[in-house]
């Protein structure tokens, strides 16, 4: 399985919903990361996770709150959000050491917050 | 963070014919990867070179690396409709981040 798979594929949410986006991969991976990709835009990184450890937080609002429950899935959390954070949403993984490999990058969730 | 900048910002060809887009980058790299996404989907990894390589070759993709220049170069030889799409360089770095340049809108018109 040569796959990382996002769900869902649309979500649209109200500010006061809580919901969650999910992510899976089965490539023994041990590195996953969220990006947030606004249009016409290239996509920034969120987090890092590093063998289910938050690794990296590129100082993303408390909204977003992710979560690695073991090593083939992520997910993130979003509570309160406002309508600038609708964008698409990509979850990627990839070896953490190697460094002579590319990452694997779902499909991503489109958000849309109203 | 976005890592550097992409050149041209968009680019029509014909079928058939070369595309060539350039990326700049700011810090020190481990590697240099080049992505496609088409459409507001998921990116597709097309090749990675590593900082202490000047060129590599994958199929009809040619990818070249400066490291004096923080410059890389992708080249899709003999263009085709399927190719239009957006692609974007990345760098990573020894903190383990991937940082992308802000992409090449490419179309092939047939």
């Amino acid at each position: 399985d040569t796959e990382v798979t996002q769900t869902p594929k649309h979500l649209v949410m109200g500010m006061t919903n809580k919901k969650s986006l999910k992510c899976e991969q089965h490539m023994g991976h041990r590195a996953m990361y969220w990006y947030k990709q606004k249009a016409k835009k290239p996509p920034e990184l969120m987090f890092v996770y590093s063998y289910e450890k938050l690794s990296i937080n590129e100082s993303v609002p408390s909204r977003f709150s992710p979560e690695c429950p073991n090593s083939s899935l992520l997910n993130l959390h979003l509570h309160a959000l406002q309508p600038e954070d609708s964008a698409l949403y990509l979850c990627a993984s990839s070896h953490y050491e190697r460094d002579n490999y590319g990452y694997t990058f779902g499909s991503g969730t489109r958000l849309t917050v109203v | 963070s976005q890592q550097g900048e992409e050149d041209p910002q968009a680019l029509s060809i014909q079928e058939g014919e070369n595309a060539t887009m350039n990326c700049s980058y700011k810090t020190s790299i481990n590697n240099l990867q080049w992505y496609r996404q088409n459409s507001g989907r998921g990116l597709v990894h097309l090749i990675l070179i590593r900082s202490n390589e000047r060129e590599k070759h994958s199929g009809r993709l040619r990818v070249t690396l400066d490291t004096s220049k923080k410059s890389s170069s992708l080249l899709i030889t003999a263009s085709r409709a399927a190719d239009t799409a957006s692609y974007f360089c990345a760098t990573r770095s020894n903190d383990y981040k991937l940082s992308f340049g802000a992409g090449t809108t490419v179309t092939v018109r047939a």
